[in-house]
């Protein structure tokens, strides 16, 4: 069974970067992942940020970015706002099927 | 504006079906593939199943396979999930969400819905 592991938890301050990980038990992220990270608040829908390892769409904050660092498929948050405190999922292509990571959840403090 | 939003979701006990629905508007549905995800409340996101843009071609988690169903009507533009054979651990926000995709290029999950709670219980 394929396990898609995030941290847990991070902890940022304003204005700070943090960079979110997403890293795959059968070996290294790739671009044929097609790596789409999800943000979601409490309550509210999941909502898309950034798809195919590093494309954003029109709603997304240029403050999001995605790349593939060290194996992994990473999200980056570049000057922190008190409204980016959220759980942050990525998600994993395997060849027909997806496989959810297990979520970060971000402080902002 | 583009909108899609699932319905259908409700109290059922185990062993038992129900089918939700999703509807899509402000786009031609004929276009995308379409997928299912779910979410156990204060859980994570799990990704249930997925249909490509003629309805030919499904796939599905091991955890659901064989006791859900994935289907499409393009003529009424809405999605639906037939699901069977209901357990308790089928309880979730169940959420339909549209995908943009290029053959060999990008896949991007774009919009979702606001999600519709199933409850599998006695």
């Amino acid at each position: 069974q394929t396990v898609v592991t995030q941290e847990p938890s991070l902890t940022v301050s304003p204005g700070g970067t943090v960079t979110l990980t997403c890293a795959s038990s059968t070996g290294a992220v790739t671009s044929g992942h097609y790596p789409n990270w999800f943000q979601q608040k409490p309550g509210q829908a999941p909502r898309t940020l950034i798809y195919s390892t590093s494309s954003i769409h029109s709603w997304t904050p240029a403050r999001f970015s995605g790349s593939l660092l060290g194996g992994k498929a990473a999200l980056t948050l570049s000057g922190v706002q008190p409204e980016d405190e959220a759980e942050y999922y990525c998600l994993l292509y395997y060849g027909g099927v997806w496989v959810f990571g297990g979520g970060t959840k971000l402080t902002v403090l | 504006e583009v909108q899609v939003e699932e319905s259908g979701g409700g109290l059922v006990q185990p062993g038992g079906s129900l089918r939700l629905s999703c509807a899509a508007s402000g786009f031609t549905l004929s276009s995308y593939w379409m997928h299912w995800v779910r979410q156990t409340p204060g859980k994570g996101l799990v990704w249930v199943s997925r249909i490509n843009s003629d309805g030919s071609d499904t796939t599905y988690a091991d955890s659901v396979r064989g006791r859900f169903t994935i289907s499409r009507d393009n003529a009424k533009n809405t999605l639906s999930l037939e699901m069977n054979s209901l357990r308790a651990e089928d309880t979730a926000v169940y959420y339909c969400a549209r995908v943009r995709s290029s053959s060999g290029g990008y896949v991007a999950f774009d919009y979702w819905g606001q999600g519709t709670l199933v409850t599998v219980s006695s």
